[in-house]
């Protein structure tokens, strides 16, 4: 069993739809980062969390640290938002675990 | 402010050569991290160097290794390379350990032939 578990693996939606990529792991973290993965490979860090939530524009991201469950929310999705996500979580200093990433696909 | 910058972006090399792969980090930033990334396995954590030093290393075997130097740059080595070597090798840099965003480079496409 991975460490850290994302769902759903391939995501499709139509411009404007609401969008939840959810992330649960089974180690002890101090830490869990989103990231978004475009084609070509270049990836970029959405959020670092250690509790509650936090918001930058349309992405909101929350972790329920009790649970060991996070959620990525995209409002509004818009097709440039296609990209793979990627949740990690961070176990020591400075070692990430990665989930195995959410493909999604927003159509106009 | 640049950004992470690894060079070179595209590497083509033969089973059994050595390759080194370079990081630049953002100007500031002290800590480096390496990771590999396969369709198989995903992304996976190679190493992390702070302040010249490794301070943490993934599951991967001694033909992958890594230096830092004083102004933070950082190359990975892996020698007798192998056709499983073949993935994207992604660096990540952060003013400090672990409190902070890792900003990731382009990453080096290597293909091992």
């Amino acid at each position: 069993k991975n460490e850290v578990e994302q769902s759903p693996q391939n995501l499709t939606a139509q411009e404007g739809e609401f969008i939840t990529i959810n992330c649960s792991y089974s180690v002890g973290i101090s830490a869990l980062h989103w990231l978004q993965q475009h084609p070509g490979g270049g990836i970029v860090s959405l959020f670092m969390l250690s509790s509650g939530k936090k918001k930058h524009g349309r992405l909101i991201a929350t972790i329920n640290i009790q649970e060991k469950h996070s959620s990525l929310h995209i409002t509004a999705s818009h097709p440039r938002d296609s990209a793979v996500y990627i949740c990690a979580v961070r176990e020591g200093p400075d070692k990430l675990i990665f989930g195995t990433g959410t493909r999604l696909q927003v159509f106009p | 402010k640049a950004g992470v910058t690894q060079t070179p972006r595209y590497l083509i090399k033969t089973r059994g050569q050595q390759v080194t792969l370079s990081c630049s980090p953002i100007s500031g930033h002290r800590s480096v991290s390496w990771y590999q990334q396969t369709p198989g396995q995903g992304l996976q954590f190679l190493f992390e160097y702070f302040s010249e030093t490794q301070r943490n290393k993934g599951n991967f075997p001694g033909r992958f290794s890594g230096r830092q130097f004083s102004n933070s740059r950082s190359e990975m080595n892996v020698s007798t390379l192998e056709l499983g070597d073949s993935a994207l090798y992604l660096c990540a840099s952060s003013f400090d350990r672990s409190k902070n965003i890792q900003y990731f480079g382009a990453g080096t496409r290597l293909s091992v032939l």
